[in-house]
């Protein structure tokens, strides 16, 4: 059954540098995701991504964040100026267009840790 | 704004044995989708059943199945014949549809029950 992949697996970053954490979704999905789940804590959406554009983000999604989908298969997430805060396992998550009943299918995540 | 809310931080059971895990959520909405999601120590995020909040039927998948009551906002998952494999955090989840048929992007998330499966 097809994956969504996330790399890398394990991410360690001093304060202020950025960091770029990849995701290939699944190749006939069109919807796009970012969900970050703080240590012990619940999961948080970030942002969707659909036709090239952000269709949705939250409040967390600030100006140190982007996203891209710089060609037919990956999708990233950018974190410009790391903080301390933002050390969190990542989801990336895709699905099906106009199938609003599919699940999100979901990457293994990649743990960022911030120190 | 929905809301949704896990109340039972962790729970514990026998193998073999049947575990109710609770989930309320709150919405204005009449249309929307429920899920459960499974995390095991992977990390991993995977779908274990899902329900349309126009479906009086209760979802089943094997040994899953949920106790959804519309009126009361409660969205309750049964686990029977726990395996050990079931051991992981479970996450209730709430999907909006809008009025056009399509959904909003974002899943809200409850805070999560730890189920630990002894043996």
């Amino acid at each position: 059954e097809p994956e969504v992949t996330q790399t890398p697996s394990h991410q360690v970053t001093q304060m202020g540098q950025e960091v770029i954490l990849r995701c290939v979704p699944i190749s006939n999905h069109l919807y796009f995701y970012w969900y970050r789940q703080i240590l012990g804590q619940k999961v948080e959406f970030l942002v969707s991504f659909y036709n090239n554009e952000i269709s949705e983000k939250s409040e967390i999604f600030d100006d140190q964040f982007s996203v891209e989908r710089p060609d037919g298969s990956n999708f990233t997430l950018k974190i410009r100026s790391t903080k301390l805060e933002d050390s969190a396992m990542y989801f990336c998550a895709s699905r099906r267009e106009g199938d609003y009943n599919s699940p999100l299918h979901f990457g293994n995540g990649t743990r960022l840790t911030v120190t | 704004a929905q809301t949704v809310t896990q109340s039972q931080p962790e729970m514990s059971v026998q193998e073999a044995e049947t575990v109710t895990l609770s989930c309320t959520y709150d919405t204005s909405e009449s249309n929307y989708y429920l899920f459960w999601y499974k995390q095991p120590p992977s990390r991993q995020m995977i779908l274990v059943i899902r329900q349309e909040a126009y479906k009086q039927q209760n979802a089943t998948e094997n040994r899953f199945s949920v106790n959804f009551q519309k009126a009361a906002k409660s969205f309750s998952l049964k686990i029977s014949d726990s395996q050990l494999g079931d051991t992981a955090m479970y996450f209730c989840a709430f999907l909006e549809i809008m009025n056009y048929g399509g959904a909003t992007n974002k899943l809200i998330f409850g805070t999560g029950t730890l189920l630990a499966v002894q043996p």
